[in-house]
């Protein structure tokens, strides 16, 4: 149990063009999903808290019309990244709580590469 | 949060038990002590999490001091898959994870 999955799994797009990503949580449902960041060689950052049926709460520095985040069931989290530019090529990875409300679970995250 | 510390990187022996320390000195009552690890190029993986108590499950033990400053994961009989990088959050539950540098863990043949 506890499983997320996301997609896709990599991602190579042009400058300018925007992608979406989802997030699933597949065996549970999860009232709140979190985005996280990772760039070579460094830990994950928190980007966003996502819960369903509201609006998303962006860490300070990340751009909200940037990085939209919709949550719009208990189960689904998007993440589109619009007007994507090379600076943005990361790696994208998305958590969901699980039934005991104290437990995260991580997505296997997404690779883009921006070019 | 809390704020943890933990060595940048051990060695352990293939089939020995790897012990990994953590500190956090400044846990407050309420918050869980969560390990995780991340295996290169995928996401985090849910190791164990606990409160006071010393815990158990099919991955791992974690030792807990009673004051709750420090604790250890122990993975009783390492192979190579585990290397990774191995996190040591406190957290309340059900909030974001900040991530530090963990503990770069490689197993040797």
């Amino acid at each position: 149990g506890a499983v997320v999955s996301q997609h896709p799994s990599w991602v190579i797009c042009k400058s300018g063009t925007s992608v979406k990503i989802e997030c699933r949580s597949l065996d549970f449902q999860a009232t709140t999903m979190f985005w996280y960041r990772q760039f070579p060689k460094q830990s994950l950052m928190l980007m966003a808290t996502s819960n369903e049926g509201s609006k998303a709460t962006y860490e300070q520095g990340v751009e909200k019309d940037k990085f939209l985040i919709n949550h719009a069931s208990l189960t689904l989290s998007t993440l589109t990244v619009t007007s994507a530019h090379p600076e943005d090529s990361s790696f994208y990875i998305c958590s969901a709580t699980g039934r005991d409300q104290e437990t995260q679970y991580f997505g296997p995250g997404t690779r883009l590469l921006v070019l | 949060d809390a704020k943890t510390t933990q060595p940048t990187s051990m060695d352990c022996a293939e089939g020995r038990a790897a012990n990994l320390p953590c500190n956090h000195s400044t846990i407050s009552g309420n918050e869980y002590v969560y390990w995780y690890r991340q295996i290169h190029s995928q996401g985090p993986q849910y190791i164990i999490h606990g409160l006071k108590n010393n815990e158990t499950n099919e991955m791992a033990s974690l030792i807990i001091t009673e004051d709750r400053k420090s604790s250890t994961l122990i993975l009783p009989h390492a192979t190579l898959r585990d290397t990774a990088v191995y996190y040591c959050i406190v957290n309340f539950g059900n909030e974001k994870l900040t991530f530090g540098t963990g503990t770069r863990l490689t197993i040797i043949p």
